[in-house]
């Protein structure tokens, strides 16, 4: 039972670089989220979305997009790298609006 | 937007204590919702509270809610090592379900064999 995949764990970048963290999951569920927790901070939520094609803006958008063409897979693109995206991200998805989120193990991101 | 207080932020007590962690929101609750995390993972869901006076229990930990006050508490019962984390709440101000969770900063336990 694999439930939510994120790739990668850890990764450092350099200010203006690019990446794309991945998130799968296999539970067939339309919702999908990624969050940031930041030191000593709860989660903010950055993008969200209902099913495949459909996404939305969360707390914290801005230097971030995010694609759902499937259900199973929802990326999140980091276009221009700075250092105030130096966070822990979690993708997790759910069945519906009002129930168990269920959460990736996080991908660890340094922007130096 | 909503405000979650959790208090207190972090506790240490000794294994076999009993322990409350409380969540205090600055609007109203349509769902509250308890997540607990251990360093290098992802959250793990404990508990779902979406009526007022609701409460629930898994094993040694207890959730209730307090719709009048905005707020909900957790409890551990005995506590072991395997209790020790984050537990952070999240809250729906909104209506609109789990997509629009804001949650708490967390409260950080340790449990001293």
């Amino acid at each position: 039972n694999a439930g939510v995949t994120q790739t990668p764990k850890f990764r450092i970048l350099k200010i203006g670089q690019s990446m794309t963290l991945q998130c799968a999951q296999d539970m067939n569920h339309n919702y999908m989220y990624w969050y940031r927790q930041d030191p000593g901070m709860g989660l903010k939520l950055i993008y969200y979305s209902v099913g495949a094609g459909i996404t939305d803006k969360g707390e914290v958008p801005n230097g971030y997009n995010v694609s759902r063409s499937t259900t199973e897979d929802f990326p999140l693109r980091l276009e221009l790298a700075a250092p105030s995206q130096t966070s822990v991200y979690f993708c997790a998805s759910s069945w519906s609006n009002t129930g168990e989120l269920f959460f990736g193990e996080g991908s660890r991101l340094t922007v130096l | 937007s909503q405000e979650l207080e959790q208090s207190p932020q972090s506790l240490i007590v000794q294994e076999g204590k009993n322990l409350t962690i409380n969540c205090t929101s600055s609007k109203t609750l349509y769902g509250l919702y308890w997540y607990k995390q251990k360093y290098g993972e992802g959250l793990i869901f404990l508990m779902m509270l979406q009526k007022g006076g609701e409460e629930k229990s898994h094993e040694k930990i207890t959730a209730k809610l307090d719709e009048k006050k905005q707020q909900s508490s957790l409890h551990i019962t005995a506590s072991q090592p395997s209790h020790a984390g984050i537990y952070l709440c999240g809250a729906d101000d909104s209506g609109a379900g789990s997509y629009q969770l804001t949650f708490g900063k967390g409260t950080k336990l340790s449990v001293i064999p």
